[in-house]
């Protein structure tokens, strides 16, 4: 299938570390987007990443893309007790996305 | 920003009733809507892909008869769950794709759903 997975499943971390969520998929895409989830919550997206570019950044948030290995990294740095959530990536998939399993994200004050 | 709301957030019923559930888009026109199931720690599951004015197009393994998913409008898509059980609690989510700001989808909040 085309679903992305992302490692690790679970991620559990001090206030101010940086954390770093990767994502692989199967087949050739023209974008790949991060969204965030908090527990019991719609989605938020995060940040869309063509299949051109090779890093992208907004605010503490930097995502890489690697179009030959076909993964992408998600960091968040200087991370805060409110950056605790659900991590996906999503893929292209027809008309629509196919998310990954996620990274449940854990920032202990 | 685009918004996407989601109604009602919660919501409790006996085994064998109907629940709908209402997603609007509030700020632009979404010709396409999605429907998602989410169980406790995985992922979102795509259900159906609404598009207004036609027939869901519902993904495999998917009951239609019980799931039914209408888009009447360009703002509007509903899911109704019906004659619940059980086994149909879980966390619904709706999403719609605002063609005019490029290929994002936005998100409703969700809707647990428990049936009793």
């Amino acid at each position: 299938s085309q679903q992305g997975e992302e490692d690790p499943q679970a991620l559990s971390i001090q206030e101010g570390e940086n954390a770093t969520m990767n994502c692989s998929y199967k087949t050739s895409i023209n974008n790949l987007q991060w969204y965030r989830q908090n527990s019991g919550r719609g989605l938020v997206h995060l940040i869309l990443i063509r299949s051109n570019e090779r890093e992208k950044h907004s605010g503490r948030l930097r995502v890489t893309l690697d179009t030959s290995k076909k993964s992408s990294s998600l960091l968040i740095t200087a991370s805060r007790a409110a950056d605790t959530a659900s991590y996906f990536c999503a893929t292209p998939w027809g008309q629509n996305f196919v998310f990954g399993p996620g990274t449940r994200l854990s920032v202990l004050p | 920003g685009a918004v996407v709301s989601q109604h009602p957030s919660r919501v409790i019923c006996k085994s064998g009733t109907s629940v709908k559930i209402e997603c609007r888009s509030l700020d632009f026109q979404a010709t396409t809507m999605f429907w998602y199931r989410q169980f406790p720690k995985q992922s979102l599951m795509l259900m159906a892909t609404s598009n207004e004015g036609s027939k869901a197009t519902y993904e495999q393994g998917v009951e239609k008869d019980k799931f039914l998913i209408n888009h009447a409008s360009l703002t509007l898509s509903t899911l109704t769950v019906t004659s619940a059980h059980p086994e149909d609690s879980s966390f619904y989510i709706c999403s719609a794709w605002d063609r005019g700001l490029g290929n994002t989808i936005y998100f409703g909040e969700g809707s647990w759903l428990t049936v009793v």
